[in-house]
């Protein structure tokens, strides 16, 4: 099946700092990827879609500001989380969808992320 | 939003036995999704069942759809201890891949 990596897997800065996690599909081109979120023994909730070569859409309440996405490519999606605190601490996961696989989403292994 | 509720939040039981989880959801769909995910880690699509079928299968495990009640059903049987996982269905009202998850029923299964 189709293979989604992120990097890194696991990250701890210190408060106000900017961490950049990756999400790449190895093996298909995604054209769009989904950014998540997941605090401890929640769901995931869905924070942001990125479409290759545009501007993502965030969901309400998400601050676009502090959740930087960049879509270059057809297989890279970086979120960096600016001025990060400890509220921002959290599990992030990513997921990835081919053109003619719309229905289908293939998850990244996530990022942990602690801020000190 | 969540568009998903599930219960039971947690289950524990033994290798061999059934295991039963249940799926609510608000609004109209195309599909909803089951994944499993390993403690801290990513999620494991399991299956896929669309609004238009009312039972799937898929190995061991059993999926069906009532979409008058608006609820999914997934049934591990003859579960195993690598069963052990949490398990999220999850539905797509937009139809634009912007999945959203039930809260998730956590599944131990001791040997």
């Amino acid at each position: 099946g189709a293979v989604v990596s992120q990097h890194p897997s696991r990250v701890i800065c210190k408060s106000g700092t900017s961490v950049k996690i990756e999400c790449r599909s190895l093996d298909f081109q995604a054209t769009t990827m989904f950014w998540y979120r997941q605090f401890p023994k929640q769901s995931l909730m869905l924070m942001a879609t990125s479409n290759e070569g545009s501007k993502a859409t965030y969901e309400q309440g998400v601050e676009k500001d502090k959740f930087l996405i960049n879509h270059a490519s057809l297989t890279l999606s970086t979120l960096t989380v600016t001025s990060a605190h400890p509220e921002d601490s959290s599990f992030y996961i990513c997921s990835a969808a081919s053109s003619g696989e719309s229905d289908t989403q293939y998850f990244g292994p996530g990022t942990r992320l602690t801020v000190l | 939003s969540q568009q998903g509720e599930e219960d039971p939040q947690a289950l524990s039981i033994q290798e061999g036995e059934n295991a039963t989880m249940n799926c609510s959801y608000k609004t109209s769909i195309n599909n909803l999704q089951w994944y499993r995910q390993n403690s801290g880690r990513g999620l494991v699509h399991l299956i896929l069942i669309r609004s238009n079928e009312r039972e799937k299968h898929s190995g061991r495990l059993r999926v069906t759809l009532d979409t008058s009640k608006k609820s999914s059903s997934l049934l591990i049987t003859a579960s195993r201890a690598a069963d052990t996982a949490s398990y999220f269905c999850a539905t797509d009202p937009s139809s634009w891949g912007k999945l959203q998850f039930g809260a998730g029923t956590q599944v131990v299964v001791t040997p």
